[in-house]
């Protein structure tokens, strides 16, 4: 079993939708997540992260860490063209953990004008 | 300026051949990482260096071999490539190692390696 499991889709969604992307764990000692995209044929950008469990918002965009359930997911509200991309849950132990991150599979979302 | 710059792009080689990534960061930040990306999108850390010392070795095949010259560049090294070494490989890097600095890298565009 990976230690990082993500649906890697593909999801394809009309322009305006709601997208809800999703990971899950197993490993109990990560304390930060983050999302990362991923356009086509370019290096993967941080999007956000959040530290331990609880909401965190930027924009059209809302995180969640549930940790009793080992559970993230992204939030995208009224979707875009230009979201259009392969979103990249990662994570990462706390104290000394040096900079190593998990990844999970990444979902391909594409949203259609 | 492109902030985590990687050469070559492409790179289309033969069965046993060796070859060199090179990456440099202009940033100013203290840890660099070669991450892999394999046909399925999964993207997995080889190597990292925090101001030139190596801090991260996975479980890599001793025929990769990374080096830091300085704190702003790093290169990876590969001797008698396979096939199975056919992917993706990132460069990136983070203001530090620990804290919530190490939560935030930028990645290089990526070097795709294609053995033939």
């Amino acid at each position: 079993q990976k230690e990082v499991e993500q649906d890697p889709g593909p999801l394809s969604v009309p322009e305006g939708a709601i997208v809800s992307l999703n990971c899950t764990y197993s490993n109990s000692a990560f304390q930060y997540f983050m999302w990362y995209r991923q356009y086509s044929r370019k290096g993967p950008e941080l999007l956000m992260y959040t530290y331990s469990s609880g909401n965190k918002e930027d924009g059209r965009f809302t995180a969640q860490v549930d940790k009793s359930s080992k559970y993230i997911s992204l939030f995208i509200r009224d979707s875009q063209p230009s979201d259009s991309a392969t979103y990249l849950c990662a994570m990462r132990e706390g104290g000394t953990s040096y900079g190593k991150l998990t990844f999970g599979q990444g979902t391909i979302l594409t949203v259609h004008p | 300026d492109t902030a985590v710059s990687q050469t070559p792009k492409y790179l289309v080689t033969q069965m046993g051949n060796d070859k060199s990534i090179k990456c440099e960061q202009n940033l100013g930040h203290d840890t660099m990482y070669w991450y892999k990306q394999d046909s399925k999108k999964f993207l997995k850390i080889m190597f990292s260096y925090n101001n030139k010392e190596l801090i991260i070795n996975e479980t890599v095949p001793n025929r990769f071999s990374p080096k830091s010259p300085d704190k702003a560049h790093l290169n990876l090294h590969i001797n008698s490539l396979e096939l199975g070494d056919s992917a993706v490989y990132f460069c990136a890097s983070s203001q530090s190692w620990t804290g919530a600095g190490a939560n935030v890298l930028t990645f290089g565009a990526g070097s795709r390696l294609t053995v033939l």
